[in-house]
């Protein structure tokens, strides 16, 4: 495609709900990273793929949050037993190599009522 | 730790007019990055300019410029002819000796015309 696709656009899910979220990566981008964007704050780091294997998870808050990408380009992102506190943007971004642009998708708002 | 500070919750420029946003950071990286995104309403990170430490020459992108002060670890953009369309927040990130942004809490802009 032509940018970084996410799915859902929105999500809203009761507490203790399980969600997936879904990022497809521009074509030929080795390298995807999730981060979480809370209400008036600045996006921060959860997990960096280069290929399909995860190369820095250390963002990732708690063994509630998991991600893959088997094939080396679409992501999940996977939230167990979901908590109010889990609610923000989750916002994709893709790059080619390292240290090159990284390109953004327009983020899933998730919302845990 | 890496930290990106931006002081200014919100700022304000009439149309035509130049606006300047602050950023400072921290860092013990020798070779780091340093990036200015934009965040409209529809949630994109875009891309406004990148600056490399290791470059003494500030970057510069159309209407959009910094002034890197590495010294004093500032980093601040300035916006020459302000637009309606760049109305939006603003974050300062920085990437240095992993694949992570570490952003600011942002800066929401307001173009009046």
């Amino acid at each position: 495609g032509a940018g970084v696709s996410q799915t859902p656009s929105n999500k809203v899910t009761e507490k203790g709900k399980y969600v997936e979220l879904r990022c497809d990566p521009i074509s030929g981008h080795t390298a995807l990273y999730w981060y979480r964007q809370s209400l008036g704050q600045g996006p921060e780091f959860l997990i960096y793929f280069q290929g399909t294997g995860a190369a820095d998870d250390s963002g990732l808050p708690n063994d509630r949050f998991f991600a893959v990408r088997p094939e080396g380009s679409v992501s999940t992102l996977k939230i167990q037993r979901t908590e109010r506190g889990d609610s923000a943007v989750y916002l994709c971004a893709s790059s080619k190599q390292r240290e090159s642009e990284a390109f953004f998708g327009q983020g899933t708002r998730l919302t845990v009522v | 730790a890496q930290t990106v500070t931006q002081s200014q919750p919100e700022m304000s420029v009439q149309e035509a007019e130049t606006v300047t946003l602050s950023c400072t950071y921290d860092t013990s990286e020798n070779n780091y990055y340093l990036f200015w995104y934009k965040q409209p309403p529809s949630r994109q990170m875009i891309l406004v300019i990148r600056q490399e430490a290791y470059k003494q020459q500030n970057a510069t992108e159309n209407r959009f410029s910094v002034n890197f002060q590495k010294a004093a670890k500032s980093f601040s953009l300035k916006i020459s002819d302000s637009q309606l369309g760049d109305t939006a927040m603003y974050f300062c990130a920085l990437e240095g000796g992993s694949e992570k942004l570490v952003f600011g809490k942002g800066t929401k802009l307001t173009v009046n015309p």
